[in-house]
């Protein structure tokens, strides 16, 4: 199974400021027809997880612009400019490239 | 609008099976698969396997094969997950989502807390 690794805290961040979130695949996530299975969600507080990003670098529709993604074949970073309070919650990364679909543990947003 | 609507929490026996719903409404039901995921208590989320109502395709994580059983009803849009011989560390939130266009999980039900207690 491809292994999807996270921090479980991201660093501290002030309201209003950027905020950076690490994943990293146990396997490259580029596919031979140039798409990168990954994909970001955020659960926030009591709520289901929700799609941010879809295959690596596109934004779920609806999700502010304030998101964004990037990364190679196995290391990945979500980006959140001008944090707002609503954007708490837990950010999972996972894979839909090859079956079993795994997540990663989770990176809890710190606000300061 | 597109949604997934689960079935209520269970309180179950050890040993006991339970069985939960996830209908789909605002959307051509046969058109995407649905995905189920397991979350434990405040962790992180296992996927469980897929069902596709389109060709009744089904595809289920190694670990979940012999507990986990999919079926569906296409004339009420519902697929139903069959957990089987519960114990305790079936306890947990389980959801159903919709695997859309771009192969994401872009529609998730509100999950089915699932408890094994005596």
């Amino acid at each position: 199974d491809i292994v999807m690794t996270q921090a479980a805290f991201s660093n501290p961040v002030t309201l209003g400021t950027s905020a950076s979130i690490s994943c990293r695949s146990s396997k490259s996530l580029l596919h031979s027809n140039g798409i990168t299975y990954l994909y970001w969600y955020l659960q926030k507080p009591g709520q289901s997880p929700q799609l941010l990003i879809y295959q690596m670098s596109n934004l779920a529709s609806g999700v502010p612009d304030r998101f964004s993604s990037s990364g190679s074949g196995t290391d990945f970073t979500l980006r959140i400019s001008r944090v707002e309070a609503e954007d708490v919650g837990v950010y999972y990364c996972a894979q839909n490239l090859e079956l079993p679909f795994t997540f990663g543990s989770g990176t809890k947003l710190e606000i300061k | 609008q597109v949604q997934l609507q689960q079935s209520g929490a269970e309180l179950v026996k050890p040993g006991a099976s339970v069985k939960m719903s996830c209908k789909a409404f605002g959307y051509t039901f046969t058109t995407y698969p649905i995905e189920w995921m397991k979350q434990n208590h405040g962790k992180s989320l296992e996927w469980i396997g897929n069902f596709h109502p389109y060709n009744d395709d089904t595809k289920y994580n190694e670990k979940f094969k012999g507990k986990a059983k999919l079926t569906v009803e296409k004339s009420s849009s519902t697929v139903y997950l069959e957990l089987s011989r519960l114990t305790s560390d079936d306890s947990a939130v389980y959801y159903c989502a919709r695997g859309g266009v771009v192969d994401a999980m872009d529609y998730w039900g509100q999950g089915t807390s699932v408890t094994v207690s005596s």
